[in-house]
């Protein structure tokens, strides 16, 4: 069974500019988390996507948003980077439900804010 | 939001020396998951607590959930150079989403 995959494992990009982050989970997987991981911040909790509906928030401006398709697949877009942006984006999807389950966590995109 | 702390932040030990992360809550969790994240890896999921006063072991692994449900505990045993990586706990409480802890850098000197 193939793992999360993520796409671009790397980015570089300058204040100012967007970007979208693709996910794609693990076959049969509903639920699809993001997480942004900074060191000395942990994990934080961006949004959750259920069946292309964003199920959970997480305290982040609006300049950080995602979508959810038919697929399961998700893309976050962050608008306006700034250089504090700069993080390893992990994105992990599980089954879903009322309760999380185990998470699959992807490799990561190493986002970098110049 | 919720909060969940998690001490400590690092840890040193020696090859055989014993290792214990702690996670706590000010609220009464519905579960909690604990997570390795190995140096330059992703977050891999080790086991979820359900039950108040659970105890679960992994070989030298012992993961326990208090019986208030709001603390829980990873213990390891005679720790090896392939337990380095940070450990998170990861708590969801009624109707939450996932909070993960800051983690415990562990590093063990052979």
């Amino acid at each position: 069974k193939a793992g999360v995959t993520q796409t671009p494992r790397y980015l570089i990009k300058t204040r100012g500019q967007q970007v979208t982050l693709s996910c794609s989970p693990i076959s049969g997987h509903r639920s699809v988390s993001w997480y942004q991981q900074t060191p000395g911040q942990g994990l934080q909790f961006l949004f959750e996507y259920f069946s292309e509906t964003q199920r959970n928030k997480g305290n982040f401006p609006g300049r950080f948003s995602g979508r959810q398709f038919s697929n399961s697949r998700s893309e976050m877009n962050v608008s306006t980077l700034e250089l504090g942006d700069s993080a390893l984006y992990l994105c992990a999807s599980s089954f879903g439900g009322q309760s999380y389950n185990e998470q699959f966590f992807g490799p990561g995109t190493r986002l970098t804010v110049l | 939001g919720q909060q969940v702390m998690q001490i400590p932040q690092y840890q040193h030990v020696q090859e055989g020396e014993d290792f214990t992360t702690y996670c706590n809550s000010s609220t009464t969790l519905s579960n909690i998951q604990w997570y390795k994240q190995r140096p330059g890896g992703h977050p891999v999921f080790l086991i979820q607590l359900v039950k108040s006063g659970e105890v679960k072991k992994q070989k030298r692994l012992t993961f326990q959930f208090g019986e208030a449900k709001k603390n829980s505990s990873l213990h390891i045993t005679a720790t090896q150079t392939t337990d380095v990586g940070t450990y998170f706990c990861a708590a969801q409480g009624s109707g939450s989403r996932l909070t993960f802890g800051e983690g415990t850098q562990l590093t063990v000197n052979p």
